[in-house]
Order: C-alpha cells, then sequence, then structure tokens
C-alpha cells in the first residue's frame, strides 16, 4: 500500500533554476496539500488543493505554483529557485474535510538544497 | 486566523517513564478537530493520536493518551511506559470542522522528545 509517494526525495538546484516536485497519491482523496517544514518553523501550508483542477493558496504561496490535473497527482513547482527556499517539502492528501475527522496522510518528504 | 502553540522545544524522558507533551491552540470556532504527528529521524509524518472537540472522553491509543481541556484550549500528550522507538519530534496541529475552506491543518512548532535508556 503506497499511500502518498514524493519524488524525488533528495535534490540540490542552483539558483535560478527550476524543478517540479511530484506527488500520487493512491487512496482516491479529494484534497492535497504541499507544506514546507523549516527548523523552528513546523510546517506551514504552501498551496493545497480541494479537488481535479483547483487549487489555492496557502500560508506561504509566493515562489511556488502547482498544478493538478489528475486527481491522484500534485505538482509542486519551482521557477526559479531561491536559496530561501531550500527546506523539506512534504506532500499530503486527505478526504474530503466534512467527512468526519479524516487525518491528512503525509508522503515522505523532499529534500530541497539551492545552493 | 487559529494558532497552536508548543511551549516545550524539548523534552526528555527515561525509558519506562512517562512523558507530558504540552499544545495549546486559539480559536474561536465551537467545532473542530486536533491532531498529535511524530516525525521519528527518517522524517516520516505519522500519525499519533486525534481528538474531536465536540467529544468529551479523552482519546487514547494504547500507551498514547490525551488530556483535551476544552474551555483552556489545551490539548496534551500523555506517553506512558516510553520506548527508544518513541524518540522523535512532536508536532501538535488544529483543523476546523466542516467543509468548505476548513480542510487546512495548522501546526505547532513542534517537541523533540528524546528518550534515555
Amino acid at each position: 500500500n503506497a499511500g502518498v509517494t514524493q519524488t524525488p526525495k533528495f535534490r540540490v538546484l542552483k539558483t535560478g533554476q527550476s524543478m517540479t516536485l511530484l506527488c500520487a497519491q493512491d487512496m482516491n482523496h479529494e484534497y492535497m496539500y504541499w507544506y514546507r517544514q523549516d527548523p523552528g518553523m513546523g510546517l506551514r501550508l504552501i498551496h493545497y488543493s480541494v479537488g481535479e483542477g483547483t487549487t489555492a493558496k496557502g500560508e506561504v504561496p509566493d515562489g511556488y505554483n502547482v498544478s493538478r490535473l489528475k486527481k491522484q497527482n500534485f505538482l509542486l513547482g519551482l521557477e526559479s529557485a531561491a536559496p530561501s527556499q531550500t527546506s523539506v517539502y512534504f506532500c499530503a492528501s486527505s478526504r474530503r474535510a466534512g467527512q468526519s475527522n479524516q487525518p491528512q496522510h503525509f508522503g515522505d518528504g523532499t529534500r530541497l538544497s539551492i545552493l | 486566523a487559529q494558532t497552536v502553540t508548543q511551549s516545550q522545544p524539548e523534552m526528555s524522558v527515561q525509558e519506562a517513564e512517562t512523558v507530558t507533551l504540552s499544545c495549546t491552540y486559539d480559536t474561536s470556532e465551537s467545532d473542530y478537530y486536533l491532531f498529535w504527528y511524530k516525525q521519528p529521524p527518517s522524517r516520516q509524518m505519522i500519525l499519533v493520536i486525534r481528538q474531536e472537540a465536540y467529544k468529551q472522553q479523552n482519546a487514547t491509543e494504547n500507551r498514547f493518551s490525551v488530556n483535551f481541556q476544552k474551555a483552556a484550549k489545551s490539548f496534551s500528550l500523555k506517553i506512558s511506559d516510553s520506548q527508544l522507538g518513541d524518540a522523535a519530534m512532536y508536532f501538535c496541529a488544529y483543523r476546523n470542522a466542516g467543509g468548505g475552506s476548513n480542510y487546512k491543518l495548522t501546526f505547532g512548532k513542534g517537541t523533540l522528545l528524546t528518550v534515555n535508556p
């Protein structure tokens, strides 16, 4: 049972380069999320999606774009990477929020370093 | 906006003993959910326990239990008979109930738990 799968697990970029992080879930979840985790800051929401074809900004969206062309996939893009985007990125998914206390299920994270 | 505060950046406990991690939150909502997540060195985010605000009974999951004080907006996690495998960063998280824009999790900054043999 794969759950939430993130690729890649590690990546080093140079300032100004672009890249896309892929998140895939096999639980047929409606909602998907991208977080970043920085030391002493906990997890902060970057963008989220409540369904295929819909995305919205979270707490720290600047410098990132997302797309959800398929229900099972949620892509996070960095168009021009900056050192401030060095972080660990987590993808999560959940069932529709109104359905009881559904928790979010997390991927294993992607460690991204921008030089 | 809701906030979650974990006032203990680090805690330590002896193996087999009990430890309590603190969490307070601020909200004007009456219906919401609270969660504790564990993050071991492997970096996985693992759900430990969850609590519905409308339930007065405190949630328990084996050696893990919570002390939910709704009026005080407090949600502490108690780990009994601590094991070496409990060593991890623990995050408290809050989510409003219902749909619409209420699905977002708000996390505290975490408490690093060390278990001493």
